[in-house]
């Protein structure tokens, strides 16, 4: 079946600095990859999601990419924010929304 | 508030005794997902459903386990006969369309068995 991995599965950064997440996926027919971020006692909330069609993405301080020949992609958050510290997850659907999640990185900005 | 809402919020109970967490989505949504959580763990996919036709179901998801969604509204996971193995942050999630998309998510429901 479908098998996202995640690394590293903590990152600290300065405050100012970027911060890089990747995933690798195990099916070729996936074609949707969202990132979620998740706070404490609370439920993934979608920062960005880019689809198979389509190598690159950005909104703000926030891009990714996705490599399909490889099976990786990548968050990339740029000018990290102490309100930037939570868990982000990476996942990956072929149909029907189902989504497969990698394992998660904390990402810690210290100010 | 229109967004996804689970309830209990938090469950402790013993060993061997049955649980049912509730799942209210996002009215307008078609799809509505089970998944689970443990501590330091990407959500797991348990179930899910378009309408009330409850389409896939996980391997995680054993016979002691049964989710319902009547009318195409809101939802109900059981689980019987509780196992300790069964802590975890259960969340519910709802999307709309038939494509793949955002799905939302609610706070979840937290099992602690003991």
């Amino acid at each position: 079946g479908e098998n996202v991995e995640q690394h590293p599965s903590t990152l600290s950064v300065q405050e100012g600095d970027s911060a890089v997440i990747k995933c690798t996926y195990s099916d070729s027919a996936s074609n949707y990859f969202p990132w979620y971020k998740q706070e404490l006692g609370k439920g993934p909330q979608l920062i960005i999601d880019i689809r198979s069609n389509v190598g690159e993405k950005k909104d703000q301080r926030i891009a990714v990419t996705l490599n399909k020949t490889a099976k990786h992609f990548s968050l990339h958050i740029t000018e990290t924010q102490p309100e930037d510290s939570a868990v982000y997850f990476c996942a990956a659907s072929m149909y029907r929304g189902k989504l497969i999640f990698g394992q998660g990185t904390e990402l810690s900005v210290k100010p | 508030d229109t967004g996804v809402s689970q309830d209990p919020r938090h469950k402790i109970t013993k060993r061997g005794q049955n649980v049912t967490f509730r799942c209210d989505p996002i009215s307008e949504h078609n799809r509505l997902y089970w998944y689970r959580q443990t501590l330091g763990q990407g959500p797991e996919f348990l179930t899910y459903f378009q309408n009330e036709a409850q389409l896939e179901k996980s391997r995680l998801l054993s016979d002691r386990f049964s989710a319902e969604r009547p009318k195409g509204s809101f939802s109900t996971l059981e689980i019987q006969r509780t196992e300790q193995g069964d802590s975890a942050m259960y969340l519910c999630a709802s999307s709309l369309g038939q494509a793949a998309g955002e799905l939302f998510f609610g706070e979840g429901s937290r099992l602690t068995v003991l």
